[in-house]
């Protein structure tokens, strides 16, 4: 079966940038989608299609998708960052998703 | 604006068959490429998908858990309806339902707010 791999955990500092990673075989050959989820809240899109923002989400969440690795990007990292990112992706027609990071802003 | 609500029982003994509601509103399910499906993340633990079924009676699964769900909708009612049999205290998790604007768009959008099953005996 399909997998995605993050990080458990990335640090960063106020005001810097943060990147968040994902691999799979194959990746880039795939739409990479990202979530934000707070302690005690549902998930919230963040960017789809690989780099596309969802109607309401800062101009500082980027994505990239190539070859194996799809990159979430969080310019100018405020403390609101802090949270658990998921990647997803679609493979044979079953969606997958990454075991999560945790990023700090500290 | 699009909001769905998962509803169902809060505690399962083992080998129960689980049967949870999703109750939508803001879209319709006889539109053309729209989905909804299931989420389910255990305490601490990653997002695990389950199912989904588009706006033509299309379904899919987890492949490590097809044999045991069953996904369904009632677009007179609004509602996708999933069952999972034979539960076990690992399925203990906050179970989402979730809104996907169609098959090309690769992500979901929308999410509920979750319902938290145990299973224990």
């Amino acid at each position: 079966s399909y997998e995605l791999t993050q990080a458990p955990s990335v640090s960063v500092s106020p005001g810097q940038t943060a990147s968040i990673t994902c691999s799979g075989d194959k990746l880039g050959n795939k739409y990479a989608c990202w979530y934000q989820q707070k302690p005690g809240q549902s998930p919230v899109l963040v960017i789809y299609q690989n780099n596309k923002r969802p109607s309401g989400i800062p101009e500082r969440f980027s994505g990239s998708n190539s070859g194996n690795t799809a990159t979430l990007t969080i310019s100018g990292t405020q403390a609101m960052d802090e949270a658990d990112y998921y990647c997803q992706a679609w493979d044979s027609s079953t969606v997958v998703f990454g075991g999560g990071t945790k990023l700090t802003v500290l | 604006q699009i909001t769905l609500k998962e509803s169902g029982p809060t505690l399962m003994r083992p080998t129960q068959t689980l049967t949870l509601t999703c109750t939508f509103s803001g879209f319709s399910l006889s539109t053309s490429g729209v989905g909804v499906g299931w989420i389910r993340q255990p305490p601490g633990k990653a997002l695990e998908w389950l199912a989904l079924i588009y706006w033509d009676d299309d379904k899919r699964y987890s492949p490590s858990l097809k044999s045991r769900l069953t996904i369904t909708k009632d677009t007179s009612k609004n509602q996708v309806v999933l069952k999972m049999t034979n539960m076990d205290p690992v399925d203990t998790a906050t179970y989402y339902c979730v809104h996907s604007p169609g098959r090309y768009y690769n992500a979901f959008d929308i999410w509920g707010q979750g319902t938290m099953v145990t299973v224990s005996s």
